[in-house]
């Protein structure tokens, strides 16, 4: 019963493929998220969604695009993947209220592009 | 931007000693504030949060100081464990559900 689960734990592809992960949480959330970790281990945010909506786009590359079916769901599909795309990507989810923003995190993605 | 940093990137501590991760945040206008550990291989987990009406926030072995005045946060762990070692990350909102990470600080607790 994971709370906010992500697949695959693990990808491993060539430049200039294209690859999705998934997210999926059921805390009943109505806000997503996808973070990029680098190597250094620094974390930062990419998108947001509420209820389905784009709320944050934090000046990602349009070869990521989310997408999300429902507010239980938040899909990250890369386009032409490049070496740089290399990191891990967590998942988060939290209530969109006040005093309720707290954010709970997948397992992540390891993404390692060759 | 990235506005959150950490004063060091590596602490070592003795089991049973206290361990105090320090965090600076540039952001006046942040008004929730969060610790959380991250585990190697697995993604990071809540530990501790404070809104900027507060000061100081306690809980089980941790405890949350925020300085306003100086845009300062830290995190103390009372009888630091092994299980404690791990990467430690804050947080700040200053923007709907905006959250920016600091670099992280990873705790090593010698047996």
């Amino acid at each position: 019963d994971t709370a906010v689960s992500q697949t695959p734990k693990y990808l491993v592809t060539q430049m200039g493929n294209d690859k999705s992960i998934k997210c999926e949480q059921n805390l009943g959330h109505d806000t997503m998220y996808w973070y990029k970790q680098d190597s250094k281990k620094f974390l930062k945010i990419m998108f947001s969604y509420n209820n389905k909506e784009l709320i944050i786009n934090e000046t990602v590359p349009n070869r990521f695009s989310p997408k999300s079916p429902d507010k239980a769901h938040l899909n990250l599909h890369i386009n032409s993947l490049e070496l740089g795309d290399s990191a891990v990507y967590f998942c988060a989810s939290s209530y969109n209220g006040a005093n309720q923003e707290t954010q709970y995190f997948g397992p992540g993605t390891r993404l390692l592009v060759l | 931007g990235e506005s959150v940093g950490l004063h060091l990137p590596t602490l070592s501590v003795q089991e049973g000693d206290n361990s105090i991760i320090n965090c600076a945040y540039s952001n006046s206008a942040s008004d929730y504030f969060i610790w959380y550990k991250q585990e190697s291989g697995k993604g990071p987990q809540f530990i501790i949060d404070i809104r900027s009406n507060m000061d100081k926030r306690q809980g089980q072995r941790v405890t949350v100081l925020l300085n306003k005045t100086v845009k300062h946060l830290s995190l103390q762990i009372a009888a630091t464990q092994p299980g404690d070692s791990a990467v430690y990350f804050c947080a700040e909102k200053y923007n709907f559900n905006k959250f920016y990470f600091g670099s992280g600080t990873k705790l090593n607790v010698k047996p």
